[in-house]
């Protein structure tokens, strides 16, 4: 596709459940982000990637949050027992190796956990 | 840890007057890049500037860095009720190729 596409755009869940949410980056883009924003919130960083592997994971909240990417392409990420705290909007960004240029995003999955 | 902070934090103006915010970091850069978000949702790519530039022009946005201040001002010229949106800054620390790090944003209404 043209650009970067995420699914679900939305998703209620109940608490303790997992969930997974899906990215996929634009096509040849090697560098791919998660990040998450609460409400009226900035965006903080969750992880990031560098084709297949993940070279910073500082920003994962818990070892509840955990993330993947195959093929150089598609990541999922995916929170297990999710809790209330869980709820947010998770934006994924992809852009071409090294993000000297601009990161381009997704519209994100809203995420609510009751 | 955010690595931008931007100031104000809320801004409310009138249509066609000009619109500052401004940003300050922590780490040397390798760049700095302003955003825009409509509705909370995506973020639109604005405008970067690279550590050895100083001023930066695009349409009616003006770009500054001062990197001895570690700071970043972005100017909108003759605002419109259309750039009411959320404007966050973003830099990619020195050495650190990857990690795109977010301020925690200036919301802007232009009254029209």
């Amino acid at each position: 596709g043209a650009g970067v596409s995420q699914s679900p755009s939305n998703k209620v869940t109940e608490k303790g459940k997992d969930v997974e949410l899906r990215c996929d980056p634009i096509s040849g883009h090697t560098a791919l982000y998660w990040y998450r924003q609460s409400l009226g919130q900035g965006l903080e960083f969750l992880i990031y990637f560098q084709g297949n592997s993940a070279p910073d994971k500082s920003g994962l909240p818990s070892d509840r949050f955990s993330a993947e990417r195959t093929g150089g392409s598609v990541s999922t990420l995916t929170i297990q027992r999710t809790q209330q705290e869980d709820s947010a909007v998770y934006l994924c960004a992809s852009g071409p190796q090294g993000l000297l240029t601009e990161a381009f995003f997704g519209q994100g999955t809203r995420l609510t956990v009751v | 840890s955010q690595q931008g902070e931007e100031d104000p934090q809320a801004l409310s103006i009138q249509e066609g007057e000009n619109a500052t915010m401004n940003c300050s970091y922590k780490t040397s850069i390798n760049n700095l890049q302003w955003y825009r978000q409509n509705s909370g949702r995506g973020l639109v790519h604005l405008i970067l500037i690279r550590s050895n530039e100083r001023e930066k022009h695009s349409g009616r946005l003006r770009v500054t860095l001062d990197t001895s201040k570690k700071s970043s001002s972005l100017l909108i010229t003759a605002s419109r009720a259309a750039d009411t949106a959320s404007y966050f800054c973003a830099t990619v620390s020195l050495g650190n190729t990857g990690k795109l790090i977010f301020g925690q944003g200036t919301t802007l209404q232009v009254k029209p």
